[in-house]
Parts: structure tokens; C-alpha cells; sequence
């Protein structure tokens, strides 16, 4: 079965702060993915991984970095926390290849005040 | 990324009904998957359909792959109180392509 764990499923933390969320897939998959989700707007894609070192740019990721430092770790970084960050952020990992097929890890709820 | 259009918004269900739901997109999708997603908690994979006219069945749920490949639906028979929850398309538009588009979702909900 394929595991994807996130470091902490409920933040909170204060305007200004450095956050970091964790993520990591144990089935030695190439991509991985960030996301945050709010209501009535689906799930938006910040930024995602292929490889080790590499990432690009998803749809909003403005206010955001990554860290891909190793295959089995993506870590999602605000560097300066503001409260419109405030949601439920999802990693998600896939294979690589034709038909790839991403599984989600259980959400972190980030409370930003 | 594109938005597929998933409908309907929200669905109230009984106990033993069988429900219905689907998404179009005015591209060609490579691939689709329906995910859902339980409250508090992350998405979990259903079906993947990775080929035009696919039908494809996981206990009572069946997906089909619409044959012009821009379009696919979810059908959930006889269906119980566990099967609440939101329920997400998503799809692959090129072999190539690393990202998936979402749905909005579909709010499934007991009916009182």
C-alpha cells in the first residue's frame, strides 16, 4: 500500500512566522505534489517535484518555496505566514510515467492568526 | 491548471438508491480518476480509467472513460451511510504531463 504522511494534521501559528510542512512517501515514487484546498475552490496545485533538487511552479505559488532534498521528502515552506494562508494543505505522490496516478497524504489543517 | 466541470454540486442520497455523477471538460483528457475525500481527512483513490470507453468497477462503484475522452462519470449503487463524503474527478491531459486537473467536487450527503 502506498503511504504518504504529512508531519502535522492541525497548525496554528501567528502573521510573520516561518512554517514548514513535511511530507513523505515511502514507495520510492519520482513526483511529488503540494496542494491547498479551500472551499469552493477544489484543490489548487502550489508546486510540485519530478526528482531530487528539482521543482516547478504550480498555479498559485505565490507566498510559497519547496525543498526537495531527498526522493522520499517534499517539504512545503511560508516563509512569511500571512492569514489568507490559512487551509487545508495536501501533499500527494505518483510513480512517474504514462497514466500516472497521484495518492494524497491525510491533509494538514494550518490555522494562520 | 484547467478546471474540469463536475456535476452535480451536491447530492442528497437513501440508503440502497443508486447515485449518479460525472465531469466534462472541453479537452481531451490522457486519463481519469475519481478520488474521495472523507471529512478531515486527505483523498483516496477510487478508479483510474486510462483508456476511451473504459469501464471500470470497484465493488459498487463503477466509472466509465467517455469515448470522446473529454468526459467520465461515477456511479454508486445501492449505496450506504459510509458513502458520504466528497467525491473529486480528476484528469491527466497529456502522457507527459505530471499534473492532474481537478473537479469542484460532489457533496454526497444522507438524506434525513
Amino acid at each position: 500500500d502506498v503511504k504518504v504522511t504529512q508531519s502535522s494534521r492541525y497548525l496554528v501559528k501567528r502573521t510573520g512566522e516561518k512554517v514548514f510542512l513535511e511530507c513523505v512517501q515511502d514507495m520510492d515514487h519520482e513526483n511529488m505534489f503540494w496542494y491547498r484546498q479551500d472551499p469552493g475552490l477544489g484543490l489548487r496545485l502550489i508546486y510540485f517535484s519530478y526528482d531530487v533538487k528539482m521543482k516547478e511552479k504550480g498555479d498559485i505559488p505565490e507566498g510559497y518555496s519547496v525543498s526537495r532534498e531527498k526522493k522520499e521528502r517534499f517539504s512545503l515552506i511560508l516563509e512569511s505566514a500571512s492569514t489568507n494562508q490559512t487551509s487545508m494543505y495536501l501533499c500527494a505522490s505518483s510513480p512517474g510515467g504514462r497514466g500516472d496516478t497521484q495518492y494524497f497524504g491525510p491533509g494538514t489543517r494550518l490555522t494562520v492568526l | 491548471g484547467q478546471q474540469l466541470n463536475q456535476s452535480p454540486q451536491s447530492m442528497f442520497i437513501q440508503e440502497g438508491e443508486d447515485v449518479s455523477m460525472n465531469c466534462t471538460s472541453s479537452s481531451i483528457f490522457n486519463t481519469w480518476l475519481w478520488y474521495k475525500q472523507d471529512p478531515g481527512e486527505g483523498p483516496v483513490l477510487l478508479i483510474a480509467l486510462y483508456k476511451a470507453g473504459e469501464l471500470t468497477s470497484n465493488g459498487r462503484l463503477t466509472a466509465q472513460f467517455g469515448i470522446t475522452r473529454k468526459d467520465s462519470f461515477l456511479n454508486i449503487s445501492a449505496s450506504i451511510p459510509s458513502d458520504v463524503g466528497i467525491y473529486f474527478c480528476a484528469g491527466q491531459l497529456g502522457s507527459n504531463d505530471y499534473k492532474l486537473s481537478f473537479g469542484a467536487g460532489t457533496t454526497v450527503t444522507v438524506r434525513a
